[in-house]
């Protein structure tokens, strides 16, 4: 069973660096891509990007382009979310999610079907 | 990058009402959509995928329908466990995006 489990919340002060993990089963890190979603206090899901652990593809949504780092270790089933420098406004939920390209003889399909807990991070002086 | 935008932003309906949920992408993405409950203090979960393709152990009572820039998400029979808030994503193209969310109030 496909099982991805989320570091746990944390507490920095703006400008610290910071790296949270995903670890999951080896099934969910073959032939998927797995993928970070914001969730700031009260509000929508937010795409921040995707990582393809066989090799280390990486697509970035706009608004985090350059503001985080996506990796993986897939030796360890283990995907990161990584800031240098972080912000009060980096304060949110962050989810990890497995993306299943899903390709069947018509059509392929592209969803996130199993997701971790979630991880909040807060950035307080 | 295409935008998703989801109406109304927040409804309130009675246990046995017939509610629908609407999303419209800002260009043509086929019926590549997905359909994700959150309920308060959870991961999100996938509903439908393509559109209107029901996932395994989802309630026949949700149905989505749609394509090109319409679609919507349907719940016939509201039940109090269906108490969440809903989004649209798109996957036609990077970034994915979802919709703003709609919060889904048991009267």
């Amino acid at each position: 069973e496909v099982q991805l489990l989320q570091s746990g919340a944390v507490l920095k002060k703006p400008g610290e660096s910071l790296k949270i993990s995903c670890k999951g089963s080896p099934d969910s890190f073959t032939n998927s891509w797995i993928g970070w979603v914001r969730q700031m206090p009260g509000k929508g899901l937010e795409w921040m990007g995707i990582v393809y652990p066989r090799d280390s593809d990486t697509r970035y949504g706009p608004s985090f382009q350059g503001q985080v780092t996506l990796s993986v270790d897939k030796s360890i089933s283990t995907a990161y979310l990584h800031w240098s420098s972080l912000k009060a406004s980096d304060s949110a939920m962050y989810f990890c999610a497995r993306r299943l390209d899903d390709c069947r003889s018509t059509a392929c399909y592209y969803y996130f079907d199993y997701w971790g807990q979630g991880t909040l991070v807060t950035v307080s002086s | 990058d295409i935008r998703m935008t989801q109406s109304p932003s927040s409804l309130s309906a009675s246990v046995g009402d017939r509610v629908t949920i609407t999303c419209q992408a800002s260009q043509d993405i086929t019926n590549y959509l997905n359909w994700y409950q959150q309920k308060p203090g959870k991961a999100p979960k996938l509903l439908i995928y393509g559109a209107s393709t029901l996932v395994t152990g989802v309630p026949s009572r949700f149905s989505g329908s749609g394509s090109g820039t319409d679609f919507s998400l349907t719940i016939t029979g509201l039940q109090p466990e269906d108490l969440a808030t809903y989004y649209c994503q798109q996957y036609d193209s990077v970034p994915e995006m979802f919709g703003q969310g709609t919060r889904l109030e048991i009267k």
